[in-house]
């Protein structure tokens, strides 16, 4: 079966500007997580989706925010780019937990 | 003092060596840990799962807990070149599925050598 889907891979933008990511989780998942990764921070976790609904929520600013569609698809947006945020994001999707999720690729996001 | 504290490495081993990868963590809340695998430029991809302390196996790994010292091991036997990534642990900071968070370790890079 097709597994998690991330769009767009590759994404330049400039400080001020705001970007909104895209995830389309594995067919029947419903809860979607996403995931900031850098050398030096390493995976840490934004915020998980669960039927529409934020369930948990790391120690990002607002500026990160997301949301889930009722077919499980998801977005990420983050506002008022900073050169900080350059990163590799990550979402993963599970049936509702977070010890068995599946990753997609990843959008690297590069802030100039 | 870290949460999940995990060796960057490098590590590299010969071709057909057990390889052994460990975390050590602070919270003795943790139940569950997981073990990622990730190649360069790609997401990480689950290679298992365990629920409080023993061990699982899965073809050739072994995870390994170890609540008592707050340690978790990955072990690979037959290491082969297609092992080559870097390997991330995690643990979810609580079994309830609200105000929940996933720790992730730094990852170990590992090199097997042909």
């Amino acid at each position: 079966k097709a597994g998690v889907t991330q769009t767009p891979r590759y994404l330049i933008k400039t400080r001020g500007q705001q970007v909104t990511l895209s995830c389309s989780p594995i067919s029947g998942h419903r809860s979607v997580s996403w995931y900031q990764q850098t050398p030096g921070q390493g995976l840490q976790f934004l915020f998980e989706y669960f039927s529409e609904t934020q369930r948990n929520k790391g120690n990002f600013p607002g500026r990160f925010s997301g949301r889930q569609f009722s077919n499980s698809r998801s977005e990420m947006n983050v506002s008022t780019l900073e050169l900080g945020d350059s990163a590799l994001y990550l979402c993963a999707s599970s049936f509702g937990t977070l010890y068995e999720q599946y990753f997609g690729p990843g959008t690297r996001l590069t802030v100039t | 003092q870290k949460e999940v504290e995990q060796d960057p490495g490098p590590l590299s081993v010969p071709e057909g060596a057990i390889v052994s990868l460990n975390c050590t963590y602070s919270n003795s809340a943790f139940q569950y840990f997981m073990w990622y695998r990730q190649y360069s430029r790609k997401g990480p991809e689950l290679l298992m799962y365990t629920y409080s302390s023993g061990n699982k196996e899965d073809g050739r790994f072994t995870a390994q807990v170890d609540k008592s010292s707050k340690y978790i091991s990955l072990f690979i036997r037959d290491s082969q070149p297609s092992d080559s990534a870097t390997y991330l642990c995690a643990m979810p900071k609580s079994l309830m599925n609200r105000d929940d968070k996933i720790i992730f370790g730094k990852g170990t890079r590992l090199h097997i050598l042909p």
